[in-house]
């Protein structure tokens, strides 16, 4: 069972296109991350979000967590071919005072010049 | 400061062999997490060492081990390896107090045969 599902799977545009990539799960998390990772490379962390409705910018990136804490958006504004990449979300479950990451499927995100 | 670091890179292993990863952590993080990357399932997290002890575990067999040295290098082990186990397997480190700002290192890509 994927506590985390992530939409679309695969989305190829044109540079200059603007998208949307969707985190969502039934579960509630203390709060969530988006990473990108590269091939041959490991993920890595763009934003954490933690207050229900919080937005976060980072240049032409924009985050969104759900005010239940239960999904979260990534918008990228007029896509450029660096862009291209994997994006996993990741919700944080406290377990006391540890907890652990768990991460959607992912999207790919291939941005053509 | 230097990355994560995962050795070996590439590795090729038949079934029922076992096969030993090692991860060295950015210096000063004492906590290392461990992750299993396949397309079918996504990152899935094996465990997680803070201190030379295992503070967190995922849902796989106990043919999946790790450990953690003092100087907070970590390695896994898998034994009796089987073809499902073929996967990038990814470390992250984290400091203390920011557990879940992970630093990826670049994975170790594991074929089994």
């Amino acid at each position: 069972t994927q506590l985390l599902e992530q939409s679309p799977q695969f989305l190829s545009i044109q540079e200059g296109e603007n998208l949307t990539v969707y985190c969502n799960s039934s579960s509630v998390f203390s709060s969530l991350q988006w990473y990108r990772q590269e091939p041959g490379e490991g993920p890595v962390l763009l934003v954490t979000v933690v207050t229900g409705g919080e937005v976060k910018k980072l240049k032409r990136l924009t985050f969104q967590f759900g005010d239940a804490r239960k999904d979260s958006s990534l918008h990228i504004t007029a896509a450029q071919p660096g862009d291209t990449g994997l994006y996993l979300c990741a919700g944080i479950k406290t377990l006391g005072n540890t907890g652990k990451l768990i991460f959607g499927q992912g999207t790919t995100l291939q941005v053509k010049p | 400061k230097a990355g994560v670091t995962q050795t070996p890179r590439y590795l090729i292993k038949t079934r029922g062999q076992q096969v030993t990863l090692s991860c060295s952590p950015i210096s000063g993080h004492r906590s290392v997490s461990w992750y299993q990357q396949t397309p079918g399932q996504g990152l899935q997290f094996l465990f997680e060492y803070f201190s030379e002890t295992q503070r967190n575990k995922g849902n796989f067999p106990g043919r999946f081990s790790g450990r953690q040295f003092s100087n907070s290098r970590s390695e896994m082990n898998v034994s009796t390896l089987e073809l499902g186990d073929s996967a990038l397997y990814l470390c992250a480190s984290s400091s203390h107090g920011s557990e879940y700002e992970q630093y990826f290192g670049p994975g170790t890509r594991l074929t089994v045969t």
